[in-house]
């Protein structure tokens, strides 16, 4: 699996946008970009996944450049319970392993 | 409302005590994962199972083994546990058909070693 790198840490005010950036420059045309959040002291929740096309769901939104190379995890109006680490991973569809890195620290200040 | 249920959320354990750690997931998924979490070191994969009876090494095997005699059921077992094995351990559990990769995590087991 492609490896990922995102900044250990961001801030954002309470009710704007926190847009988490993820590189993963050596991913290959049938490896999905995933999101993940956990929340101190609870499992890992899964976010949102794509491919190639932007993808929005209730939790977020996903964009993911023309060559694939990198992508952003945008929380439109972040509140104080988006205080979590954020993590990006591609995988293969129908891969049998998900390989987590360290991830972004996001901390969202009232 | 699906489920990972991991058996203990804290164990404390001796060196060279034998460890299991129990995870049961009801929602007939094929693949169970274990990972575990370390500050600054994110999550990482120790072992994970596609199927009943079947397994996969990980980034970090060494020192674990695992055990898959049933499809709800995934278990880690550290033989001798050593001070360096204390960490978050996080169980998960994946649906191979239909893809999403959404993975569904337990609370976490945090296991120290004295």
């Amino acid at each position: 699996d492609a490896k990922t790198t995102q900044p250990p840490s961001m801030d954002c005010a309470e009710g704007r946008a926190a847009n988490l950036p993820c590189n993963h420059s050596t991913i290959s045309g049938n490896e999905y970009v995933y999101w993940y959040r956990q929340i101190h002291s609870q499992g890992p929740q899964y976010i949102i996944h794509g491919l190639k096309n932007n993808e929005t769901n209730e939790m977020a939104s996903l964009i993911i450049t023309e060559d694939r190379k990198s992508s952003t995890l945008i929380l439109p109006h972040a509140t104080l319970r988006d205080t979590a680490v954020y993590y990006c991973i591609v995988r293969v569809a129908g891969a049998n392993n998900l390989f987590f890195g360290t991830g972004t620290r996001l901390t969202v200040i009232p | 409302d699906v489920k990972v249920t991991q058996s203990s959320r804290y164990l404390v354990k001796r060196t060279g005590e034998k460890v299991f750690l129990e995870c049961v997931q009801d929602m007939d998924h094929e693949n169970m994962f274990w990972y575990r979490q370390d500050p600054g070191l994110g999550l990482r994969l120790i072992y994970f199972s596609y199927d009943v009876k079947m397994k996969e090494k990980g980034d970090i095997p060494e020192g674990y083994s695992v055990s898959r005699e049933k499809k709800e059921r995934f278990s880690l077992i550290l033989e001798s546990a050593s001070t360096n094995q204390t960490s978050m351990y996080l169980c998960a559990s994946l649906k191979r058909k239909g893809m999403t990769g959404e993975l569904f995590f337990g609370e976490g087991s945090r296991l120290t070693v004295l």
